[in-house]
């Protein structure tokens, strides 16, 4: 069945970039997202790219799918202390009728 | 604003207890989810729902049933909570588009066996 895997750990130092990589085996992906999850709430959707684009960029986010090698990024620049948080990397396709695949998700710790 | 409520942040319950989750949407969506969250395990579908009293089965629907009577209200029932149930439960719901479904998700309830 389809499968998205992520690193389940990533720190990084302030003011630095964070880049947290995915994979996914569904070669019929329509949409991949990225959602966050900070400390003892549900997830929220931080921005998702449909599967004929290659790059996103959404103010200090940026989103680079490569199609070829179904390999997905999220690149937070000048990451701060508010953005420690879980990041869940999914899937969707037309064939999947709503649902959404989702990762493990990647623990984002800041260090000063 | 898009709103999803969830009955209890917290519950602790013994085993063999009937539990119920509640879920309430007030988006007007059509699809509804539940999902449990261990660490390391991401979030893993239980069941979902594309309508009122329609459910399918997710990835992981042992021990767990569900119950939409009403388009806003999703509820999650074990009917007899054990151990390995011990989890965070979390709700979403979404409207179908055209393959681009954001999800919606509440703040999930954190449930302990005992």
């Amino acid at each position: 069945g389809e499968d998205v895997e992520q690193s389940l750990f990533l720190s990084v130092r302030e003011g630095d970039s964070s880049v947290i990589n995915c994979t996914y085996t569904d070669s019929s992906s329509t949409y991949l997202y990225w959602y966050k999850q900070e400390p003892g709430a549900g997830l929220q959707l931080l921005t998702y790219i449909f599967s004929n684009m290659d790059m996103k960029q959404d103010q200090r986010l940026t989103v680079l799918l490569n199609k070829k090698d179904k390999h997905l990024s999220l690149r937070i620049a000048d990451t701060q202390t508010g953005d420690s948080a879980i990041y869940f990397c999914a899937e969707s396709s037309y064939s999947s009728a709503s649902k959404i695949i989702f990762g493990s998700g990647t623990r984002l710790s800041i260090r000063p | 604003d898009v709103k999803v409520t969830q009955s209890s942040r917290y519950l602790v319950k013994r085993t063999g207890e009937k539990v119920f989750l509640e879920c309430v949407q007030d988006m007007d969506h059509e699809n509804m989810f539940w999902y449990r969250q261990d660490p390391g395990l991401g979030l893993r579908l239980i069941y979902f729902s594309y309508d009122v009293k329609m459910k399918e089965k997710g990835d992981i629907p042992e021990g767990y049933s569900v119950s939409r009577e009403k388009k806003e209200r999703f509820s999650l029932i074990l009917e007899s909570a054990s151990t390995n149930q011990t989890s965070m439960y979390l709700c979403a719901s979404s409207t179908p588009g055209q393959g681009q479904d954001t999800q919606y998700f509440g703040p999930g309830t954190r449930l302990t066996v005992l």
